[in-house]
């Protein structure tokens, strides 16, 4: 149980282009999904708290008008990478979390900006 | 906010060693101490997780202890085998306990 399924798995663009990354609990309610963004041998950042049908809550320093999120059901949320640039090539990272239950984290998104 | 140390960030031990990993906290207020495994290139997986009312948790070769007066909890390996290579992260909840703020990893190398 507790599967969290992230598409897609690694996608190139060109700069200036928007790049939608989604988060899909498969056989839990999530109530709160997070995203982190993770660099090479480094640690996972918390990007931003996401709860169903409300605004996300955002870390200090990242641009909300940047990292567009939605969380528009139990099941799913949605990471908008606006006119995204090589800066923002990265993993990015979801989790999903049932009430205080453990996160579980999907695969991961390999994002690549030429 | 929060912050959380770990150390070491690299451990190498033989096969059927143990290795054991630490973690500071900052946050009195922390109540959630999970630790993540993350091989790479892919997600980081539960391994073990404590909360603050218990000061040992085991799961067959892995435990882990909180001191919170002391605001530290580690990892503990026993019986190491090769496949327990891997990155390994500690986390404790935010000040607001909504999120995990995540320790900075230790690549834990087992060589046979």
């Amino acid at each position: 149980g507790a599967v969290v399924s992230q598409h897609p798995s690694w996608v190139i663009c060109k700069s200036g282009t928007s790049v939608k990354i989604e988060c899909r609990s498969l056989d839990f309610q999530a109530t709160t999904m997070f995203w982190y963004r993770q660099f090479p041998k480094q640690s996972l950042m918390l990007m931003a708290t996401s709860n169903e049908g409300s605004k996300a809550t955002y870390e200090q320093g990242v641009e909300k008008d940047k990292f567009l999120i939605n969380h528009a059901s139990l099941t799913l949320s949605t990471l908008t990478v606006t006119s995204a640039h090589p800066e923002d090539s990265s993993f990015y990272i979801c989790s999903a979390q049932a009430g205080d239950q453990p996160q579980h984290f999907g695969d991961g998104t390999r994002l690549s900006i030429l | 906010g929060e912050n959380v140390e770990q150390h070491p960030s690299t451990l190498s031990v033989q096969e059927g060693d143990s290795a054991v990993i630490k973690c500071t906290y900052s946050d009195s207020a922390s109540n959630y101490f999970p630790w993540y495994k993350q091989e790479l290139g892919k997600r980081p997986q539960l391994i073990i997780d404590i909360r603050s009312n218990v000061g040992e948790k085991k799961d067959q070769r892995i435990a882990v202890t909180l001191n919170k007066t002391a605001k530290h909890f580690s990892l503990h390996i026993t019986e190491t085998q090769p496949e327990d290579s891997a990155v390994y992260f500690c986390a404790a909840t935010n000040q607001a306990g909504t999120a995990l703020i995540f320790g900075k990893g230790t690549t834990l190398s087992v060589s046979s």
